[in-house]
């Protein structure tokens, strides 16, 4: 079955303290990998896509990487406007391109 | 980046009204649109997805009679929770999705919806 699992549940940063937050994905075929941010009583905020093992993107402070198993978002130096909810999706070949979501990973950065 | 502009974005209304939610992407012809439910600190449940021009597919427990489902145009989706209860309050969010390559959802902002 196709599986999305991010962790930790919740991450609490001083401003400054680099950290990654880890997604785990089981697919039977992967078509692609998205990060989203989402702050509270807003929709999800599109980041980044990747779709094969090795790729990376960069934004600001963000970078997120792909192996066959799994995603890392890092975050460098972190402010405390990088506060959110930050999801892990995956798009599998099959089931007609279905999305997975994974539960999300709280952020907090503190000043 | 793509803009997907959702209607109205609070509603408070009395239980057994229907509230209808529009959801448009505006700068881009969205082959795919999808509805979701989100429960606090909780992600995305998916409640269906709507192409254009065809019936939306209803995820299991999701009752299709309840929330009803136009797909219209390229452009616009709307929901519809008919008569609707207390249970019924939530965060309601729609997203749309070209449907070339490898391409990603964009989210509207989200209907926060009250049934007292």
């Amino acid at each position: 079955e196709d599986q999305v699992t991010q962790s930790p549940e919740a991450l609490r940063l001083q401003e400054g303290e680099s950290s990654s937050l880890n997604c785990s994905y089981t697919v039977s075929g992967l078509r692609g990998l998205f990060w989203y941010r989402q702050d509270p009583g807003k929709g999800p905020e599109f980041l980044f896509t990747l779709y094969s093992a090795g790729e990376e993107k960069e934004k600001e402070r963000l970078k997120a990487t792909l192996t066959k198993k799994e995603s890392f978002l890092h975050i460098t130096a972190p402010k405390p406007e990088d506060s959110a909810t930050y999801l892990c999706a995956v798009q599998a070949t099959t089931g007609g391109f279905k999305t997975i979501f994974g539960a999300g990973t709280r952020l907090f950065v503190k000043a | 980046g793509a803009v997907v502009s959702q209607h109205p974005s609070r509603v408070i209304c009395k239980s057994g009204t229907s509230v209808k939610i529009e959801c448009r992407s505006l700068d881009f012809q969205a082959t795919t649109m999808f509805w979701y439910r989100q429960f606090p600190k909780q992600s995305l449940m998916l409640m269906a997805t709507s192409n254009e021009g065809s019936k939306a597919t209803y995820e299991q427990g999701v009752e299709k009679d309840k929330f009803l489902i136009n797909h219209a145009s390229l452009t616009l989706s709307t929901l519809t929770v008919t008569s609707a209860h207390p249970e019924d309050s939530s965060f309601y969010i729609c997203s749309a999705r070209l449907d070339v390559s490898n391409q990603p959802q964009h989210f509207g902002d989200g209907t926060r919806l009250s049934i007292l």
